[in-house]
């Protein structure tokens, strides 16, 4: 069965350190992985996809399939990142549904 | 051009009475979708309907009905609602056979007293 897990309710951290949210999954074939955002009294929207393999706002994320995971990162976390990340799982198998996982709020530390 | 509009953005309703969530898309999408969203439970996904007149349950189907009335609109009703309804609702479209970007409404705050 198809499953997405977040670990982290809450994570934070300082302003200028690294930071790193983790997404583990489970998956029978080629899952396609997203990372996506909710800031403060705004509408959910993709930050990235693996597919793309780019960065946006300074995020990365590499989706490992050894592992199953599709952690997200940063070298140096801002203030305006401090949002709701969720990490979603779609493919062939998931009859054009999209799964997320529980979430993980970020707070920036100034 | 809107994207995908929600309608109401807050709503109080007292246990027993209906109602009906709007969502509207101008994006020519053909895959539309409900969820709701719980704190410690992410997204989860009330029905979805991949394109017109086809309508599926997702994982959290009971105490909602849906129409998918036409390629743009896609309601969520709440026959008998219950406290434990009370959530924030989001509805997302994507076009059909693209495992791509879901594009989400603003999100309807539903209490249930």
């Amino acid at each position: 069965a198809q499953r997405v897990t977040q670990p982290e309710k809450l994570l934070s951290v300082f302003k200028g350190a690294p930071v790193e949210l983790k997404c583990n999954y489970s998956y029978s074939g080629s899952p396609e992985l997203f990372w996506y955002v909710q800031y403060s009294r705004q509408r959910l929207q993709l930050l990235l996809r693996h597919i793309s393999r780019e960065s946006i706002k300074g995020f990365t994320a590499d989706l490992n399939k050894g592992e199953t995971s599709f952690h997200l990162k940063k070298p140096f976390a801002q203030e305006e990142d401090s949002a709701m990340y969720y990490c979603a799982l779609s493919g062939r198998n998931t009859g054009n549904q999209f799964y997320f996982g529980t979430g993980t709020s970020l707070t920036v530390i100034p | 051009n809107a994207g995908v509009t929600q309608t109401p953005k807050f709503q109080v309703l007292k246990t027993g009475q209906s109602m009906t969530l709007q969502c509207a898309q101008d994006m020519n999408h053909n895959s539309m979708y409900w969820y709701r969203q719980d704190p410690g439970m992410g997204l989860r996904l009330i029905y979805y309907s991949a394109s017109e007149g086809t309508t599926d349950k997702g994982e959290v189907p009971n105490g909602y009905n849906v129409s998918r009335l036409n390629k743009r609109e896609f309601s969520l009703r709440l026959e008998s609602a219950a406290p434990s309804q009370t959530s924030v609702y989001f509805c997302a479209t994507n076009r059909r056979g693209d495992t791509g970007e879901l594009f989400f409404g603003e999100g309807s705050r539903l209490t249930v007293l």
